[in-house]
């Protein structure tokens, strides 16, 4: 199954406000993650990567937060836009498993 | 545009029928992955070549199969189809043979299996 998941299916945010879509993870031996957007009718766009030797790294208007503690990550969007209307998806890569498994996604709703 | 092509875009065909779905990645990649996308399992991975030789296997039925040709092109054979195949269908592609690179993903070709 899944070692991947998100705790809520959609997100409705007001434009020009910060975003953030959280995910779970349930596998200790996950020691990759990456974040995808996938506008409709588009294939999944890399956003940001982060590595388990990390905790936070910033890309342009987004922040990636990693707690192994609890096994949760995050998406932070700063100043959300109307372009940022997407599915968000959180994966992994389990080390000795090079394979990348993807969680079920979050719907990002951007309300002007 | 992520410079994967795949085609066709679209494809309707019928149970028990067999069809091709193709992938070009991007310029200088080396490493072409297949995911499927589908309302009840979400994406999930396929299969992966490198080079030509396949690099790792996912959740892949045996009526499906791939492979990656010389100028790395590939394709995806989906036999035997049932309903429950009608998905999207997606092609990524990556520099190096470790899936941490990024994967480029192409716009995906959605199968209708009727």
């Amino acid at each position: 199954g899944e070692s991947v998941g998100l705790h809520l299916p959609t997100l409705s945010v007001q434009e020009g406000d910060n975003s953030i879509i959280n995910c779970a993870y349930s596998n200790s031996a996950s020691d990759y993650f990456i974040w995808y957007k996938q506008e409709s009718g588009k294939g999944p766009q890399f956003i940001i990567d982060i590595r388990s030797n990390m905790d936070k790294r910033q890309g342009q208007r987004v922040t990636v937060l990693l707690n192994k503690t609890v096994k949760h990550l995050s998406l932070q969007i700063a100043a959300t836009q109307p372009g940022d209307s997407a599915v968000y998806f959180c994966a992994d890569i389990n080390f000795g498993n090079e394979k990348l498994t993807f969680g079920t996604g979050t719907r990002l709703t951007i309300i002007p | 545009d992520s410079g994967v092509t795949q085609t066709p875009k679209h494809l309707i065909t019928a149970t028990g029928q067999r069809v091709t779905l193709r992938c070009s990645p991007r310029s200088g990649d080396l490493s072409v992955y297949w995911y499927q996308q589908s309302l009840d399992q979400g994406l999930q991975f396929l299969i992966q070549y490198y080079n030509g030789e396949e690099r790792a296997k996912g959740n892949i039925l045996e009526r499906f199969s791939a492979q990656q040709f010389p100028d790395l092109h590939s394709e995806l054979n989906l036999s035997s189809l049932e309903l429950g195949d009608s998905a999207l269908y997606f092609c990524a592609s990556s520099v190096g043979v470790s899936p941490k690179n990024i994967q480029y993903f192409g716009a995906g070709t959605r199968l209708s299996v009727l």
